[in-house]
């Protein structure tokens, strides 16, 4: 079975500081993909950054890094420079053969 | 590109009632999931349509069914709805869908069920 946890139900962080959310998950899948999407308040669930397992170059979007421990089944997601906008929901994700999603942290950036 | 649609945003029923939820694809894209989103249980998933078929299925009850069209275009269905039904039904559409896991899945907004 597919399980996604994320040990942090809340975090917030300064602006223009840097922020890490965890995430771990377990699956029996040998190919699969790990995700990270963000909710902003009352809109729309949008993709942040996604990784691949068989990769072991951890992947980066701009601002958003991740840190993939294939053997600690560990997925990590590093926001740097955080900004105003950033403030969300964030769920970890993983996809075997459906997308199984993490509780999801709240992430509040303060001016 | 038009993004993902759902119709209708908000609707209230009232216990054994059925309801009927939209999603309208991203153009060019043939599969659609569809999750429910709760406080307690978070986002769960209900099912995946891919050509008008139905390939995959979460742990939900009977109750809760959908099809796809051949336009892509799908309708999720909940008969005799609980008061534990009220939720966030979000619908998702890709290219391949579990056909291809790289493919992005891009959100709709989601139709927020109410069950009075």
């Amino acid at each position: 079975a597919q399980t996604v946890t994320q040990s942090q139900p809340e975090m917030s962080v300064q602006e223009a500081e840097t922020v890490t959310l965890s995430c771990t998950y377990d699956t029996s899948e040998n190919n699969y993909y790990l995700f990270w999407y963000k909710q902003p308040p009352s809109r729309q669930m949008i993709l942040v950054i996604r990784q691949e397992a068989y990769k072991q170059q951890n992947a980066t979007e701009n601002r958003f890094s991740v840190n993939f421990q294939k053997a600690a089944k560990s997925f990590s997601l590093k926001i740097s420079d955080s900004q105003l906008g950033d403030t969300a929901m964030y769920f970890c994700a993983q996809y075997g053969n459906k997308l199984v999603f993490g509780a999801g942290t709240i992430l509040r950036v303060k001016s | 590109k038009a993004g993902v649609t759902q119709t209708p945003r908000y609707l209230i029923k009232t216990r054994g009632q059925q309801v009927t939820l939209s999603c309208s694809p991203i153009s060019g894209h043939r599969s659609v999931s569809w999750y429910q989103q709760t406080p307690g249980q978070g986002l769960q998933f209900l099912f995946e349509y891919f050509s008008e078929t139905q390939r995959n299925k979460g742990n939900f009850p009977g109750r809760f069914s959908g099809r796809q069209f051949s336009n892509s275009r799908s309708e999720m269905n909940v008969s005799t709805l609980e008061l534990g039904d009220s939720a966030l039904y979000l619908c998702a559409s890709s290219l391949a869908g579990s056909g291809r896991k790289t493919d992005t899945q891009y959100f709709g907004p989601g139709t927020r069920l109410t069950v009075l």
